[in-house]
């Protein structure tokens, strides 16, 4: 079974800094892996995903993530954190079978942006 | 234009009370799924339809039982809820296709739906 793991459940960072939200995944065969976020009282809105090919992924609001199968991460990054990036995010591994299309979450991290 | 919706926004109920939760995708996706969001924002797939056909069902209690009237709707009802059951239902919809043309798409999420049971 597949299981993804968020270390951070909170950061801080100031306005304009850069920032790398880590995810850890563990699946036993070439993984899909999502970024979610999930702004206060709000559903959740697709950042980016990595199917295969290119390991470094373009997103949404100016986000990138990194696919390392050496290390099992899906770290999300961004180079400038704005005020309006305060938000939950959550890291996904997808598993494809006859059985079902699933999504398995992590446990999300917090981010708080300071002025 | 909403691409999938979700009503009530909130929910507010006794224990031992019966409700639904209706969910609506305009996408044209075949697959809809149920999440469950508890109070430490873990999230939890509960049930996954395809073409209205139940799919996935992750050992979810039988009080809960999810119906499809077609490939747009997956509604959920909750039989004597439970305090336990209070959390955010989130509805969200992809598209799978079937047999040999298995499809991993993006599922869409739609708001939420806040349950709390009292």
């Amino acid at each position: 079974a597949q299981s993804v793991t968020q270390p951070d459940i909170h950061i801080t960072v100031s306005e304009g800094a850069s920032l790398e939200l880590r995810c850890n995944y563990s699946y036993g065969a070439t993984p899909y892996l999502f970024w979610y976020v999930q702004s206060p009282g709000q559903g959740l809105q697709l950042l980016l995903k990595y199917f295969s090919g290119d390991t470094l992924v373009q997103g949404i609001k100016g986000f990138e993530a990194e696919f390392k199968r050496s290390q099992s991460s899906f770290n999300l990054r961004k180079p400038s954190v704005h005020w309006s990036d305060a938000a939950e995010y959550f890291c996904a591994v997808g598993a494809l079978s006859n059985a079902g299309n699933m999504l398995t979450f992590g446990g999300g991290t917090r981010l708080m942006v300071k002025p | 234009d909403t691409a999938v919706s979700q009503t009530p926004k909130y929910l507010v109920t006794q224990m031992g009370n019966d409700k639904s939760i209706k969910c609506e995708q305009n996408l044209g996706h075949d697959t809809m799924y149920w999440y469950k969001q508890d109070s430490k924002k873990f999230l939890k797939i509960m049930f996954s339809y395809n073409n209205k056909e139940l799919i996935i069902n992750e050992t979810v209690p039988n009080r809960f039982s999810p119906k499809s009237p077609d490939k747009a709707h997956l509604n959920l009802h909750i039989n004597s809820l439970e305090l336990g059951d209070s959390a955010v239902y989130f509805c969200a919809s992809s598209l799978r296709g079937s047999g040999g043309a298995l499809l991993l798409d993006t599922q869409y999420f739609g708001p939420g739906t806040r349950l709390t049971v009292l």
